[in-house]
Protein backbone atom coordinates (compact mmCIF):
# COMPACT_ATOMS: atom_id res chain seq x y z
CA UNK A 1 0.00 0.00 0.00
CA UNK A 2 1.04 3.73 -0.10
CA UNK A 3 3.91 4.95 2.25
CA UNK A 4 4.18 8.73 3.82
CA UNK A 5 7.45 8.72 5.41
CA UNK A 6 8.38 11.57 7.73
CA UNK A 7 11.93 12.68 8.83
CA UNK A 8 13.48 13.14 11.42
CA UNK A 9 11.21 11.31 13.56
CA UNK A 10 12.83 13.18 16.62
CA UNK A 11 14.59 16.33 16.57
CA UNK A 12 16.00 18.30 19.50
CA UNK A 13 16.92 22.21 18.71
CA UNK A 14 18.19 25.22 20.35
CA UNK A 15 15.67 28.12 20.65
CA UNK A 16 16.03 30.74 17.91
CA UNK A 17 17.00 28.56 15.48
CA UNK A 18 15.35 26.73 12.30
CA UNK A 19 14.59 22.86 11.42
CA UNK A 20 13.05 21.30 8.56
CA UNK A 21 11.25 18.13 8.41
CA UNK A 22 10.27 16.53 5.23
CA UNK A 23 7.71 14.20 3.86
CA UNK A 24 7.90 11.81 1.33
CA UNK A 25 5.62 10.05 -0.32
CA UNK A 26 7.45 6.98 -1.19
CA UNK A 27 4.88 5.37 -4.10
CA UNK A 28 2.77 7.31 -5.01
CA UNK A 29 2.95 11.07 -6.52
CA UNK A 30 0.58 13.68 -4.00
CA UNK A 31 -0.12 17.00 -5.40
CA UNK A 32 -1.62 17.56 -2.14
CA UNK A 33 -0.10 17.02 1.41
CA UNK A 34 -1.18 17.95 4.86
CA UNK A 35 1.09 19.16 7.79
CA UNK A 36 -0.88 18.66 11.13
CA UNK A 37 0.38 19.22 14.94
CA UNK A 38 -0.42 17.41 17.99
CA UNK A 39 -0.71 18.51 21.49
CA UNK A 40 -0.27 15.85 24.30
CA UNK A 41 -3.23 13.50 24.49
CA UNK A 42 -4.68 16.25 21.77
CA UNK A 43 -6.46 15.15 18.45
CA UNK A 44 -4.95 16.27 15.19
CA UNK A 45 -4.47 20.15 14.39
CA UNK A 46 -4.50 20.85 10.68
CA UNK A 47 -2.27 23.67 10.23
CA UNK A 48 -2.01 23.73 6.12
CA UNK A 49 -2.82 22.14 3.14
CA UNK A 50 0.49 22.17 0.85
CA UNK A 51 0.14 21.90 -2.62
CA UNK A 52 2.70 21.28 -5.15
CA UNK A 53 4.44 24.02 -7.69
CA UNK A 54 1.72 26.43 -5.32
CA UNK A 55 2.04 28.59 -2.57
CA UNK A 56 0.74 26.46 0.91
CA UNK A 57 -2.97 27.00 2.00
CA UNK A 58 -2.64 28.45 5.64
CA UNK A 59 -5.27 27.55 9.23
CA UNK A 60 -6.33 30.44 10.80
CA UNK A 61 -4.24 31.24 13.15
CA UNK A 62 -1.26 29.35 11.88
CA UNK A 63 1.47 32.19 10.99
CA UNK A 64 2.99 30.96 7.50
CA UNK A 65 6.01 33.20 8.35
CA UNK A 66 6.64 30.87 10.90
CA UNK A 67 6.17 27.68 9.59
CA UNK A 68 7.42 27.87 6.20
CA UNK A 69 6.00 25.38 3.78
CA UNK A 70 7.71 23.85 0.61
CA UNK A 71 5.73 21.84 -1.86
CA UNK A 72 8.87 21.54 -4.79
CA UNK A 73 7.78 18.14 -5.85
CA UNK A 74 4.92 15.25 -6.24
CA UNK A 75 6.97 13.73 -3.58
CA UNK A 76 8.31 15.63 -1.49
CA UNK A 77 7.14 19.01 1.14
CA UNK A 78 9.21 20.29 4.02
CA UNK A 79 7.87 21.93 6.93
CA UNK A 80 10.71 24.27 8.65
CA UNK A 81 9.90 25.95 12.26
CA UNK A 82 11.42 28.98 11.98
CA UNK A 83 13.11 31.01 14.92
CA UNK A 84 12.15 28.23 16.92
CA UNK A 85 10.59 28.66 20.50
CA UNK A 86 9.92 25.91 23.81
CA UNK A 87 6.00 26.38 22.54
CA UNK A 88 6.13 24.97 19.35
CA UNK A 89 7.50 21.88 20.76
CA UNK A 90 5.04 19.31 19.33
CA UNK A 91 4.52 16.20 17.54
CA UNK A 92 4.29 17.53 14.18
CA UNK A 93 2.29 14.68 11.53
CA UNK A 94 1.92 14.97 8.00
CA UNK A 95 -0.43 13.26 5.39
CA UNK A 96 -0.94 13.04 1.24
CA UNK A 97 -4.11 11.96 -0.25
CA UNK A 98 -3.79 8.48 -2.72
CA UNK A 99 -4.40 8.81 -6.53
CA UNK A 100 -7.00 6.89 -8.63
CA UNK A 101 -8.53 4.32 -6.59
CA UNK A 102 -6.50 5.24 -3.32
CA UNK A 103 -7.82 8.91 -3.98
CA UNK A 104 -10.35 8.63 -1.03
CA UNK A 105 -7.92 7.40 1.35
CA UNK A 106 -5.38 9.65 3.38
CA UNK A 107 -2.15 8.22 4.72
CA UNK A 108 -0.16 9.56 7.17
CA UNK A 109 3.82 9.72 8.05
CA UNK A 110 5.07 8.21 11.14
CA UNK A 111 5.44 11.73 12.61
CA UNK A 112 8.06 14.07 13.89
CA UNK A 113 8.83 14.87 17.26
CA UNK A 114 10.22 18.37 17.82
CA UNK A 115 11.67 19.79 21.21
CA UNK A 116 12.89 22.92 21.48
CA UNK A 117 15.48 23.88 24.21
CA UNK B 1 -17.88 24.72 10.00
CA UNK B 2 -16.92 21.38 10.95
CA UNK B 3 -18.04 20.06 14.49
CA UNK B 4 -17.43 16.28 15.12
CA UNK B 5 -18.11 15.13 18.54
CA UNK B 6 -16.54 11.94 20.23
CA UNK B 7 -16.32 10.38 23.66
CA UNK B 8 -13.02 11.28 25.76
CA UNK B 9 -12.42 7.81 27.04
CA UNK B 10 -13.78 3.93 26.97
CA UNK B 11 -12.83 1.23 29.17
CA UNK B 12 -13.93 -2.30 27.86
CA UNK B 13 -12.84 -5.51 28.80
CA UNK B 14 -10.70 -7.93 26.82
CA UNK B 15 -12.53 -9.78 24.33
CA UNK B 16 -15.09 -8.10 24.80
CA UNK B 17 -17.27 -5.44 22.24
CA UNK B 18 -16.82 -1.59 21.98
CA UNK B 19 -18.95 0.66 20.08
CA UNK B 20 -17.25 4.42 19.41
CA UNK B 21 -19.83 7.24 18.23
CA UNK B 22 -19.42 9.83 16.24
CA UNK B 23 -21.44 12.77 15.36
CA UNK B 24 -20.65 15.28 13.15
CA UNK B 25 -22.32 18.55 12.24
CA UNK B 26 -20.48 19.73 8.71
CA UNK B 27 -21.31 22.81 6.47
CA UNK B 28 -19.88 19.89 3.79
CA UNK B 29 -19.29 16.08 3.91
CA UNK B 30 -17.52 13.71 1.35
CA UNK B 31 -16.84 10.52 3.73
CA UNK B 32 -15.50 10.17 6.93
CA UNK B 33 -13.27 7.93 8.24
CA UNK B 34 -11.59 6.56 11.37
CA UNK B 35 -7.61 6.40 12.36
CA UNK B 36 -5.96 4.35 15.26
CA UNK B 37 -3.34 6.20 17.25
CA UNK B 38 -1.35 4.48 19.94
CA UNK B 39 0.97 7.14 22.48
CA UNK B 40 3.09 8.65 20.53
CA UNK B 41 2.74 7.40 17.03
CA UNK B 42 0.75 8.76 13.98
CA UNK B 43 -2.82 7.82 13.28
CA UNK B 44 -3.10 4.42 11.13
CA UNK B 45 -6.16 4.16 8.72
CA UNK B 46 -8.59 1.79 9.78
CA UNK B 47 -12.08 2.32 7.45
CA UNK B 48 -13.62 4.90 5.02
CA UNK B 49 -17.10 5.51 4.95
CA UNK B 50 -18.81 7.47 2.41
CA UNK B 51 -22.18 5.69 1.97
CA UNK B 52 -24.58 4.68 4.01
CA UNK B 53 -24.54 1.65 6.13
CA UNK B 54 -21.82 -0.96 7.66
CA UNK B 55 -18.70 -1.76 6.48
CA UNK B 56 -16.55 -4.28 7.85
CA UNK B 57 -13.12 -5.07 7.72
CA UNK B 58 -11.74 -8.19 10.21
CA UNK B 59 -12.78 -7.11 13.90
CA UNK B 60 -13.62 -3.57 13.12
CA UNK B 61 -16.83 -2.62 11.31
CA UNK B 62 -17.37 0.74 10.99
CA UNK B 63 -21.30 2.33 10.24
CA UNK B 64 -22.02 5.48 8.84
CA UNK B 65 -25.94 7.10 8.57
CA UNK B 66 -25.45 10.87 6.93
CA UNK B 67 -28.84 11.94 7.28
CA UNK B 68 -28.17 11.77 10.73
CA UNK B 69 -24.18 13.03 11.06
CA UNK B 70 -24.04 9.72 12.79
CA UNK B 71 -21.17 6.91 13.01
CA UNK B 72 -19.88 4.71 14.87
CA UNK B 73 -16.39 2.06 15.22
CA UNK B 74 -17.25 -1.34 16.25
CA UNK B 75 -14.07 -3.60 18.10
CA UNK B 76 -14.95 -6.81 18.51
CA UNK B 77 -13.28 -9.58 20.28
CA UNK B 78 -11.27 -7.09 22.31
CA UNK B 79 -7.43 -7.47 22.63
CA UNK B 80 -4.73 -5.44 24.85
CA UNK B 81 -3.56 -4.38 21.76
CA UNK B 82 -6.52 -2.53 20.81
CA UNK B 83 -5.81 0.46 23.87
CA UNK B 84 -5.51 3.25 21.77
CA UNK B 85 -7.29 6.41 20.59
CA UNK B 86 -9.50 6.22 17.96
CA UNK B 87 -9.74 9.13 15.67
CA UNK B 88 -13.01 10.11 13.85
CA UNK B 89 -12.52 12.21 10.79
CA UNK B 90 -14.86 13.93 8.02
CA UNK B 91 -13.76 15.13 4.89
CA UNK B 92 -15.23 18.23 3.62
CA UNK B 93 -17.42 18.58 0.49
CA UNK B 94 -14.23 19.57 -2.02
CA UNK B 95 -12.77 16.26 -0.37
CA UNK B 96 -8.89 18.18 0.06
CA UNK B 97 -9.32 18.39 3.68
CA UNK B 98 -10.13 16.47 7.13
CA UNK B 99 -11.34 17.87 10.14
CA UNK B 100 -10.74 15.31 12.88
CA UNK B 101 -13.18 15.12 16.55
CA UNK B 102 -10.68 14.95 19.61
CA UNK B 103 -10.14 11.59 20.06
CA UNK B 104 -11.41 8.37 21.93
CA UNK B 105 -9.21 6.80 24.50
CA UNK B 106 -10.17 3.35 24.68
CA UNK B 107 -8.58 1.29 27.47
CA UNK B 108 -8.45 -2.22 27.41
CA UNK B 109 -8.43 -4.55 30.50
CA UNK B 110 -7.44 -8.10 31.07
Amino acid sequence: GAVVSQHPSRVICKSGTSVKIECRSLDFQATTMFWYRQFPKKSLMLMATSNEGSKATYEQGVEKDKFLINHASLTLSTLTVTSAHPEDSSFYICSARGQGSGGNTIYFGEGSWLTVV
Amino acid sequence: GQNIDQPTEMTATEGAIVQINCTYQTSGFNGLFWYQQHAGEAPTFLSYNVLDGLEEKGRFSSFLSRSKGYSYLLLKELQMKDSASYLCAVKNAAGNKLTFGGGTRVLVKP
